[in-house]
C-alpha cells in the first residue's frame, strides 16, 4: 500500500509559467517532507523540504506547501525553465524516507 | 555539496554471475542507504547502514547483502544475479541540518542481467 501517492505521472507547462507538483500521503508520523529532481542516469538531487509543524517553505523559485488536514503537500516553482525539465519526487520520513512515483516535468520554451 | 561515488554506471552480465556494486562517500557521513528503482516507480529502500558495523534490511525484499567495514564504504553484493534484478541501484548518505535529514545520491548504477 503505496503511503506517498504522486499521482499525476506527467505535467506539461510553458517556459516562464508555473508549475504545480502534488503529492498525498497516508500517514499521519511523517515528520519532514522532501522533493528531489531527477534527471536520466542520474541519482535524485536534493531541492527542498518541510517541517511537519510548518505550512510553507520558499527557496528562490521553489516553494512547498503542506496542508496537514489534507495531507497533502505541493511544490510550486516560478517561474518554470526549461532546465526544470526532470522528474520529481516527492519523499516523506519516519526514520527512513518513503518515496513517491515521481512526476515527469516538462517546460517547453 | 556530499560527494558520493558509484561504480559501475553500467553493468551488464550474465544470470548466475555474483556481482558487487560500490559505493563510496567522502563527507564522513554515518547513514548510508540503497535503493532500488525502475522507471516509472518510487524508490524502494533495500538496505541501510547507522556506521560501521550497523547494516539494516529496507522495505524491499532482497536477494542482496551490504557490509560496511569503513564509514566511507557500503558495497551492496548480489551473490546470484537474475533477470528480475535488472534495475537501477541508487546510494545515497545523509546529513542531519536544519531541514531534518539530508540525502545525497550518487549517479546509480543500471543493472542489467540476461
Amino acid at each position: 500500500d503505496q503511503q506517498v501517492k504522486q499521482n499525476s505521472p506527467s505535467l506539461s507547462v510553458q517556459e516562464g509559467r508555473i508549475s504545480i507538483l502534488n503529492c498525498d500521503y497516508t500517514n499521519s508520523m511523517f515528520d519532514y517532507f522532501l522533493w528531489y529532481k531527477k534527471y536520466p542516469a542520474e541519482g535524485p538531487t536534493f531541492l527542498i523540504s518541510i517541517s511537519s509543524i510548518k505550512d510553507k517553505n520558499e527557496d528562490g523559485r521553489f516553494t512547498v506547501f503542506l496542508n496537514k488536514s489534507a495531507k497533502h503537500l505541493s511544490l510550486h516553482i516560478v517561474p518554470s525553465q526549461p532546465g526544470d525539465s526532470a522528474v520529481y519526487f516527492c519523499a516523506a520520513r519516519t526514520g527512513t524516507l518513503t518515496f513517491g512515483k515521481g512526476t515527469m516535468l516538462l517546460v517547453s520554451p | 555539496e556530499a560527494d558520493i561515488y558509484q561504480t559501475p554506471r553500467y553493468l551488464v552480465i550474465g544470470t548466475g554471475k555474483k556481482i558487487t556494486l560500490e559505493c563510496s562517500q567522502t563527507m564522513g557521513h554515518d547513514k548510508m542507504y540503497w535503493y532500488q528503482q525502475d522507471p516509472g516507480m518510487e524508490l524502494h529502500l533495500i538496505h541501510y547502514s547507522y556506521g560501521v558495523n550497523s547494516t539494516e534490511k529496507g522495505d524491499l525484499s532482497s536477494e542482496s547483502t551490504v557490509s560496511r567495514i569503513r564509514t566511507e564504504h557500503f558495497p551492496l553484493t548480489l551473490e546470484s544475479a537474475r533477470p528480475s534484478h535488472t534495475s537501477q541501484y541508487l546510494c545515497a548518505s545523509s546529513e542531519m541540518g536544519t531541514a531534518g535529514e539530508k540525502l545525497f545520491f550518487g549517479s546509480g548504477t543500471q543493472l542489467s542481467v540476461l
